[in-house]
């Protein structure tokens, strides 16, 4: 079993519908939890942080985390063709640790 | 603007070559990464570094070895290409309160 599910896709919406992107986890000891955004052709980006519990949001984008059921959701509100990219789901535990486990990526493609 | 330049966008090379891809990152961060990323495999992580001169191996090493002579740069070697290595290859620093990672825009290698 993966330590990080994501599902793949691809994920097809029209302009404006609401999107809703989701991993799980296996090891409760993660405590920091992120999403990037990568665009074709390009790096990823850090697009929303989280530290451990609850919901944060910026702008249209609402990350949430939820540590028992071991959840993590990104939700974009009023999607643009520009939002069309990959998104990772990424995690780590505390401590000095470097090491960033991912997701292997939804594949989002807004429709316009 | 933190930068991470990877020197080659896309790379050609045939089986038994040796392969260097470069990283050079313009924010001072101790910590430098790379990853291949492949569909449904998405992000693994080959090396590390912590510093100039240490290096450690992530999930995936075999095949693989890494320089870090200078803070800046991190270097990634392919003593001898084989097929199984074409991929993206992402090279990232760590940095900033949140220890997110920066990405350069990937290296497409392909081996023939």
């Amino acid at each position: 079993q993966k330590e990080v599910e994501q599902d793949p896709g691809p994920l097809s919406v029209p302009e404006g519908a609401i999107v809703s992107l989701n991993c799980t986890y296996s090891n409760s000891a993660f405590q920091y939890f992120m999403w990037y955004r990568q665009y074709s052709r390009k790096g990823p980006e850090l697009l929303m942080y989280t530290y451990s519990s609850g919901n944060k949001e910026d702008g249209r984008f609402t990350a949430q985390v939820d540590k028992s059921s071991k959840y993590i959701s990104l939700f974009i509100r009023d999607s643009q063709p520009s939002d069309s990219a990959t998104y990772l789901c990424a995690m780590r535990y505390g401590g000095a640790t470097n090491k960033l486990i991912f997701g292997t990526g939804t594949l989002l493609a807004v429709q316009p | 603007d933190v930068k991470v330049t990877q020197s080659s966008r896309y790379l050609v090379k045939r089986t038994g070559e040796k392969v260097f891809l470069e990283c050079v990152q313009d924010m001072d961060h101790e910590n430098m990464f790379w990853y291949r990323q492949d569909p449904g495999l998405g992000l693994r992580l080959i090396y590390f570094s912590y510093d100039v001169k240490m290096k450690e191996k992530g999930d995936i090493p075999e095949g693989y070895s890494v320089s870090r002579e200078k803070k800046e740069r991190f270097s990634l070697i392919l003593e001898s290409a084989s097929t199984n290595q074409t991929s993206m290859y992402l090279c990232a620093s760590r940095g900033g309160f949140t220890g997110e990672l920066f990405f350069g825009e990937g290296s497409r290698l392909t081996v023939l």
